[in-house]
């Protein structure tokens, strides 16, 4: 089956501490992107990829960093300088066609992050 | 820069009756439009899309939206709710201009349709 994984579910993060999230898709897309999401205010874009090894920021990127070092892979890292980063978390991924301006993005289950 | 309005933030409907979201988008240029659903704590499961051609689009799970571009308008109907509708739906605009050549989406804040039996 083909589709787009994060994992976990629901993390916990304390005080100080980095937290990873991740991102998998077998769907052979090229871009990908991170969403955050709060109650009552859409979603909102922390970084994206276009391609492998390369990767921009969003509008909320601070206190943020990724990583795409395989075209499978967008990991999303919370740094301890994000100081709210309670929220829930969306990666999506989307085909890119030649000559073709339009793209669709699908979306994946989500994480939960929560701060102890 | 492109916004998006979901004037309704939660509507109630009874279950076999029908439904109308309304979107509202703001872009200078043609809009690629979507409609996404989200139950909770999951992600967002696309709906429907309109890049051209006819404005009248069908999606998945008898949904269905119109692009009027002289109402900015790309409002989302069902013709009979069934309760496994009742989620959050939100509507977004997309428009090149990502560094690299991607589609930055700008979304509504969504709205939560509650499906009284």
């Amino acid at each position: 089956d083909g589709g787009i994984t994060q994992s976990p579910k629901y993390l916990f993060r304390k005080e100080g501490q980095n937290v990873t999230l991740s991102c998998e898709q077998n769907l052979n897309h090229d871009a990908m992107y991170w969403y955050r999401q709060d109650p009552g205010q859409g979603l909102r874009l922390i970084y994206y990829s276009q391609i492998v090894n390369d990767f921009q920021k969003g509008d909320i990127a601070e206190g943020y960093s990724v990583s795409r070092e395989k075209k499978e892979s967008f990991p999303l890292t919370v740094t301890s300088a994000q100081k709210n980063p309670t929220a829930f978390y969306l990666c999506a991924s989307a085909v890119k066609l030649q000559f073709v301006a339009q793209e669709t993005q699908y979306f994946g289950p989500g994480t939960r992050l929560l701060v102890l | 820069a492109q916004s998006v309005t979901q004037p309704d933030i939660h509507i109630t409907v009874s279950e076999g009756a029908s439904l109308e979201l309304r979107c509202n988008y703001s872009y200078g240029a043609t809009p690629y439009l979507f409609w996404y659903v989200q139950s909770p704590g999951q992600g967002l499961q696309l709906l429907l899309k309109y890049f051209s051609g006819d404005t009248l689009v069908q999606g998945i799970k008898g949904f269905e939206a119109e692009f009027k571009r002289s109402q900015s308008s790309f409002n989302l109907r069902k013709p009979s709710v069934h309760w496994s509708d009742a989620a959050e739906y939100f509507c977004a605009v997309g428009a090149r201009g990502l560094t690299g050549g991607g589609n930055k989406l700008t979304f509504g804040t969504g709205t939560q349709l509650k499906v009284e039996l």
